[in-house]
């Protein structure tokens, strides 16, 4: 119920492709979304975050599509590059409490 | 200031000593919370404060202690600590009333010998 099931755990994406990241969860509390990039050597950063009261969030080259009735989403990196090469994390979480719920992480590499 | 700052960035110590991991923010969150993450995991939380008060421990052995002294400050206390408690330890906040949107610092990297 608590947990968070993210895939791929590795992924090779080539310069200008498309990196694409799925996450499943069960607990229907979930109410909050959000995606972290990690860097080697760094904490996690907020990358982008969706709530279930929309389907799709677009920040930049960065997309969040969010299927409520199937309790997944996942994380579109259009026109990836290099410098976007990091782990990334799903997560999710219930209003008010404080626990973010992690998925186990995805290695991306960009290759040149 | 939207950083949370965390001394020092690399720490080593034996299985006797005593040592301190700090966090500071300023962006006027008032929840803050201790991870720890090993390498290839996501990050595991351990405690979190609100308005400066233990809102969680989640089952945290005892040689790990948490300290609040104000607003924009969090230690974490370590004595006695194991090999297998080498790890990156991050600091995060959040607003106490949004409390989902956490910013995470760089992290402390500690090797226990």
């Amino acid at each position: 119920q608590q947990q968070v099931k993210q895939s791929p755990q590795s992924l090779i994406v080539q310069k200008g492709g498309i990196s694409i990241i799925n996450c499943a969860y069960e607990n229907t509390a979930f109410d909050y979304f959000p995606w972290y990039q990690q860097f080697p050597g760094k904490g996690p950063a907020l990358l982008i975050a969706i709530r279930p009261d929309v389907s799709e969030k677009k920040e930049g080259r960065f997309t969040i599509s969010f299927n409520k009735s199937a309790k997944q989403f996942s994380l579109h990196i259009m026109d990836s590059q290099p410098g976007d090469s990091a782990t990334y994390f799903c997560a999710a979480s219930r209003p008010g409490g404080f626990k973010t719920i992690f998925g186990a992480g995805t290695r991306l590499f960009v290759k040149a | 200031d939207t950083e949370v700052t965390q001394t020092p960035k690399h720490l080593v110590m034996g299985m006797t000593n005593k040592k301190s991991l700090k966090c500071e923010q300023h962006m006027g969150h008032r929840a803050m919370y201790w991870y720890k993450q090993k390498a290839k995991k996501p990050p595991e939380l351990m405690f979190v404060y609100s308005y400066e008060k233990l809102s969680i421990n989640e089952s945290v052995p005892s040689r790990f202690s948490p300290e609040c002294p104000n607003s924009s400050l969090l230690n974490l206390h370590l004595h006695a600590l194991q090999p297998e408690d080498s790890a990156l330890y991050l600091c995060a906040s959040s607003q106490a009333d949004r409390n989902n949107e956490q910013f995470f610092g760089p992290g402390t990297r500690l090797t226990v010998l």
